[in-house]
């Protein structure tokens, strides 16, 4: 079974501040992990992802993400957040050799001006 | 590119009534293709997902189904709406196969209202 967990129902910054949106999962093999932003009535977009490799990885917008196994998660980062930065945000995971997906329940991102 | 089409956009729908949600990719072929649901702006449920034409994984036991008649088109259907089917609902593609740990691509969403 795989299983994702967002901790925080929203996470508020001032605009110019580091952000960062919490993600830990579990899963019983090796995890593909995923960071997608949902702005209001849109579909989700990708952000970036956790293959293999390097720990941090970098993606859109600037955001970027650490991989750390022993802690088993995934958090979400950007050095200096916008305005337009504000949106749902969503952690995913899919246990390799597994067709599904798991999305957490979403993180909404506020940054203040 | 590939691009990923939904219609309608917005559907306001009397309890009872049928429904039909229509979703297509265009730019690849016999892509993974998936239905969510997501209720009151937050987390996604997932309904249905296809591997190939004809090949459909249901999820959620509900009064929801889906067909996969061509290779790009994905459809949702339901014979009889309820309440609790209001919601905004997501279609998805993702590239063939489970290697690379490949990404959905999302398509515009269809907000449902039953009333």
């Amino acid at each position: 079974a795989q299983s994702v967990a967002q901790p925080e129902d929203q996470v508020n910054v001032a605009e110019g501040n580091p952000l960062t949106v919490k993600c830990t999962y579990s899963v019983s093999g090796n995890p593909y992990l995923f960071w997608y932003v949902q702005y209001p009535n849109r579909g989700l977009q990708f952000l970036l992802k956790y293959i293999t490799g390097d720990n941090l990885v970098k993606g859109s917008y600037g955001f970027e993400a650490e991989f750390n196994k022993s802690q088993t998660s995934f958090h979400l980062k950007k050095p200096s957040a916008l305005v337009s930065d504000s949106a749902l945000y969503f952690c995913a995971v899919r246990d390799k050799g597994y067709q599904k997906v798991t999305f957490g329940i979403g993180t909404k991102l506020q940054v203040i001006p | 590119s590939q691009t990923i089409h939904q219609w309608p956009a917005t559907l306001v729908q009397p309890v009872g009534s049928p429904l039909s949600l229509e979703c297509t990719v265009e730019g690849t072929s016999n892509p993974n293709l998936y239905w969510y649901r997501q209720a009151a702006g937050r987390g996604l449920q997932l309904l249905f997902y296809s591997v190939g034409i004809g090949q459909i994984s249901s999820e959620v036991p509900q009064n929801l189904s889906a067909s996969r008649p061509q290779d790009r088109q994905f459809i949702l259907s339901s014979k009889k709406l309820l309440l609790s089917d209001s919601g905004f609902y997501l279609c998805a593609w993702s590239p063939p196969g489970l290697a690379g740990g490949n990404e959905q691509f999302f398509g515009p969403g269809t907000r449902l209202t039953v009333l």
